[in-house]
């Protein structure tokens, strides 16, 4: 069964704190997605990765092949950073996307 | 460059009408997909196209359909609208199919 899990559902946290969100899937992947959603709408995608690390600015995206399992990382958070972040994937041999429930963050002045 | 531009950015229908929404995505991506993000069931996949055909499609009934154009902009048309159907409806373009996404800012339809 395809089946993608994120947690935490929701966080808070303080300006300037490191901030992890996870994401676990169930079955072998061709391709994870780290999504962005504002209010408002509109969804920007951070990442897209299928093994290793990517790092954009103060934003960190790592997987684990192995262990069915990625996680996001923000350090030096700042309140422009809330959002929803949704993890994405493709499993192998599909091409639809699953995506997890959404990890709501909100920093803190 | 031109991101991902849907139409309407609002509707409003009422129950068994029918609506067609658009979507132009950014010059050069061939391959375009749709979504349905709705608070209870969050962020769910329509249908993906590339290069005019349907490559795949979500868990959706047959009122849900879609098309994609020589040029490759898109349109998805769901018939016989029910309530449940109001939801943001979000396309996104990418190069190729499995590609980087680009989205677009989607379409609010709320069925009455």
């Amino acid at each position: 069964k395809n089946e993608v899990e994120q947690s935490p559902q929701n966080l808070t946290a303080q300006e300037g704190e490191f901030i992890t969100i996870n994401c676990s899937y169930s079955v072998g992947i061709s391709a994870l997605h780290w999504l962005q959603q504002h209010p408002g709408g509109g969804i920007v995608s951070l990442f897209m990765l299928s093994s290793g690390k990517k790092k954009h600015g103060r934003l960190i995206a790592t997987i684990n092949i192995q262990e069915k399992h990625s996680s996001l990382h923000i350090t030096a958070s700042h309140p422009r950073d809330s959002a929803v972040y949704i993890c994405a994937v493709r499993f192998t041999g599909g091409s639809q996307f699953y995506f997890g429930t959404g990890t709501s963050l909100t920093v803190i002045p | 460059k031109a991101g991902v531009t849907q139409t309407p950015r609002y509707l409003i229908k009422t129950r068994g009408q029918q609506v067609t929404l658009s979507c132009s995505p950014i010059s050069g991506h061939r391959s375009v997909s749709w979504y349905q993000q709705t608070p209870g069931q969050g962020l769910q996949f329509l249908f993906e196209y590339f290069s005019e055909t349907q490559r795949n499609k979500g868990n959706f009934p047959g009122r849900f359909s879609g098309r994609q154009f020589s040029n490759s902009r898109s349109e998805m048309n769901v018939s016989t609208l029910e309530l449940g159907d109001s939801a943001l409806y979000l396309c996104a373009s990418s190069l190729d199919p499995g590609g980087k996404l680009f989205f677009g800012s989607g379409t609010q339809l709320s069925v009455l």
